[in-house]
Parts: C-alpha cells; structure tokens; sequence
C-alpha cells in the first residue's frame, strides 16, 4: 500500500540554523512527492515536489531531492527564519488514482 | 487566477445536525477532493469527485457524502453529526484528476461539534 511515515516534532531552531525533516515513503507504484506547510489558521500550501527519482524540488531556499533507492524526500534549508515557523506536511500521490497519502506534519518553530 | 475557495470557513453545529460545506476548485480543474483534517488522526482522505462522479472514497461512514456539480463546485454533507467530526476540512482540486498530479488546497472549514 501507500503510506508516508515523518519525523516526528516539534521541532525548535535558533534562527539561520539547519534545518532538515526527514521523510520515507512506501508507495505501489511510481508517486509523485510533495512538501506542503500550514501556517496557523490556513490550509495547505504546496512548497515543492519532485515527480521522478534524483529531481530536486525547491522554493523559497527548501530543498527536497527524490532518492527512489532510500525510498526519502527529506526537506532541507540551510538558513531558517522566524517566518517559517509552521507545519510541513510531507505527501505522495502515486500512479494508481488521485489520491494523497500524508506524513503526520512536523510542527517547526524558529525562535530569534 | 483564483485559488481554491471554501465556505463557510467556521460553523459550530450541535449532535445529531447535518452539515453541507462547499468548495469552489480553481477555474479548470475538474477534481475534487476532501480531507479531514484533526490532530488525532491527522490528513485523511474522505473522497474524490471528477465530472460529476464520485471516483474515490476513504474510510468513513456512510453520514459522510458528496456531490460536484456540472461546474465542477462540490458540496460535502456531514448526516447525524457527532462530536468526533469536529475538524478542519479541507477541499483540494487538481486538473485532471490523474495520479502523480499537485493538489491545491482551499483553507479549509473548521467545524466545530457541541
């Protein structure tokens, strides 16, 4: 089946600091792979995705490589900011219908 | 172009109402989906409508149906409520409905069951 298993949060970084979440799939199939993030109050938004193995998705300084060998979308950032305190929902929607299977959400907060 | 658009954005209902949300897909995209969104069980999948059609369903009791319109807007119903329905939900569209394709999401209803 499909499934998506995230790191679990929270998660709290000084600010410019590193910032990676891990993420693995087990997809039937050949998925597309997605980083989506919820602010407060909001729905979601997609940040990137990746729809073949070793592309890298990336927006606003994120980055997510697809590695189909580890079977990984781990989200990166080299420098966080205050304003990316959020959740980042990691998701897959593979070749077999219309439908997303989502990580469990890793809650980030980056202090000052 | 206008993005995903849901109404209402909050509805407080008491047990044993009904509820119907609406959803606006972005101009052109024919499919419709539904998530719940809580923080016990987090995202899951309610169902999927593609030209008037239901495709898709998840796991949830029959008290949870949908339909879309000719212009691809799509309600959802919620019979019978309980408190467990209290969410977030969220309604997503894409193009064409194929697999491997981006869903855009609108911000979503919050629910709340008294």
């Amino acid at each position: 089946g499909n499934s998506v298993t995230q790191m679990e949060g929270p998660v709290t970084l000084s600010e410019e600091a590193f910032l990676t979440i891990n993420c693995t799939y087990t997809a039937t199939g050949y998925p597309s792979l997605f980083w989506y993030v919820q602010y407060p109050g909001e729905g979601l938004q997609l940040l990137l995705k990746a729809t073949k193995a070793d592309d890298k998705g990336s927006n606003k300084g994120f980055e997510a490589t697809y590695r189909k060998e580890t079977t990984s979308f781990h989200l990166e950032k080299g420098s966080v900011q205050v304003s990316d305190s959020a959740v980042y929902f990691c998701a897959l929607n593979s070749n077999t219908g219309n439908q997303f299977y989502f990580g469990t959400g890793t809650s980030l907060t980056v202090i000052p | 172009k206008a993005g995903v658009t849901q109404t209402p954005r909050y509805l407080i209902k008491t047990r044993g109402q009904q509820v119907t949300l609406s959803c606006s897909p972005i101009s052109g995209h024919r499919s419709v989906s539904w998530y719940q969104q809580t923080p016990g069980q987090g995202l899951q999948f309610l169902f999927e409508y593609f030209s008037e059609t239901q495709r898709n369903k998840g796991n949830f009791p029959g008290r949870f149906s949908g339909r879309q319109f000719s212009n691809s807007r799509s309600e959802m119903n919620v019979s019978t409520l309980e408190l467990g329905d209290s969410a977030l939900y969220l309604c997503a569209s894409s193009i064409a409905g194929q697999g491997r394709e981006t869903q855009y999401f609108g911000p979503g209803t919050r629910l709340l069951v008294l």
